[in-house]
Formats: C-alpha cells, structure tokens, sequence
C-alpha cells in the first residue's frame, strides 16, 4: 500500500535554530516528492518538489534532501523564523497513479 | 501572479442545505481537484476532473457531487450538508492529461465550512 509517513508528529523550536523534519514512504513505483508549507487556515504553498535522480534541492533556507534507494526525505530549515511557523507536508506521486499521496504533516513552532 | 481562487474563505451552513464550494484557475490547467482536510487525517481527496464535463470519484465522494462546465471552474456541491462534512476544503490544479503528472501542483486558500 502507498503509504508516505512523516515525523516527528509536532515540534517546538527557538528562533535562530535549525530543524529537521524526516519523511518516509513507500510508494512505488517513484515519480517525485514535494515538500509543501501550509500555514494555519491557509492553503498549502510548494517549497521544493525532487525527482527520482535529484537528491537536494534548495529554496532559500529550505533545504530538500531524497534518498531513493532508502525511500526517506528530509526537509532542513535553517536559522528558523517566526514566519516558519506552519505545517510541513510531504507529498509523493507515484508513476502510475491518479493521484498525490500525502502525509499527515508535521506542526513546527518557532518561539521567540 | 497566477491563482486558485476559492470563493469564500468561510461558509457556515444549515444541516440538510445544499451546499456550492467554488474554484477558479487561471493556470489554464487542465487538471482540477477537490480535497478535505481533517485534523489527524490529512488531505483526503474527493474528486478530481481531468478535463471539461469529467469527473472521477477520489477516495471519499459519498456525500459530495461536482460540477465541471469550463475549463477554468470546478464546483464542489454537497446535496443534503452534515455535520460530518464540517471541514476545510482545498481545491488545487495542475497541468497534463492522462494519467496524472501533477506538473505546477497549485492550491488554492482553502474554505472552511461549519455545518450547524
């Protein structure tokens, strides 16, 4: 079954700090996996989207990683903001599908 | 700056009322989709239309119909609202045909509707 499961489930950082936020899954076969920030209330807006032979992929201080042959990607938020306060999805799209499958998303906070 | 436009950011509605949830692209994508999303459940998709008068049924239609007549629209119409269906909904397109590519994946700002 095409699962995509992220963690941790919510997290609470400083301001300034780095993070990272892990997403596994297991769809197959692979076509490329997106990494969306959704603020509270709002619709989800794409940060970085990696295909099968990229394996980093930055927009500013978002930085994408995806290791195909282990089915992990990881999402690194550098000198966090209090604007990067949202939640994190990670979204796979399998070759063959209808469809995009999402995980549940992980909460960040960044406290001053 | 291209858009996904949801009509109304919220809607509260009456138990048993029939209910219109808009979206309009202006991407001239060709792929439209409707999602729900319930905290603990994530994004649950409803219904998709692939082209003009298309529509298939995603992983959770029962309850919902839609409304394909141009390009650029897609409606999302619950006939009889529910509590149940209290949820934010989220409208998103993308480019490509058959099967999907979901190339410019883009989504709208969502619509909070509360059935009472």
């Amino acid at each position: 079954k095409n699962q995509v499961e992220q963690s941790p489930q919510s997290l609470i950082i400083l301001e300034g700090k780095n993070c990272t936020l892990q997403c596994n899954y297991t769809v197959s076969p692979f076509s490329n996996l997106r990494w969306y920030k959704q603020d509270t209330g709002r619709g989800p807006v794409s940060l970085t989207i990696m295909t099968f032979s990229e394996n980093t992929k930055s927009n500013g201080r978002y930085t994408a990683t995806l290791d195909a042959d282990t089915k992990q990607s990881s999402l690194h938020i550098t000198a966090s903001q209090l604007s990067d306060s949202a939640s994190y999805i990670c979204v796979v799209s399998a070759q063959a599908g209808t469809a995009l499958i999402f995980g549940k998303g992980t909460t960040l906070s960044v406290s001053s | 700056d291209v858009k996904v436009t949801q009509s109304s950011r919220y809607l509260v509605k009456r138990t048993g009322e029939k209910v219109f949830l808009e979206c309009v692209q202006d991407m001239d994508h060709e792929n439209m989709f409707w999602y729900r999303q319930d905290p603990g459940l994530g994004l649950r998709l409803i219904y998709f239309s692939y082209d003009v008068k298309m529509k298939e049924k995603g992983d959770i239609p029962e309850g919902y119909s839609v409304s394909r007549e141009k390009k650029e629209r897609f409606s999302l119409i619950l006939e009889s609202a529910s509590t149940n269906q209290t949820s934010m909904y989220l409208c998103a397109s993308s480019l490509g045909g058959r099967p999907l590519h979901n190339y410019g994946y883009t989504f709208g700002s969502g619509t909070r509707l509360t059935v009472v």
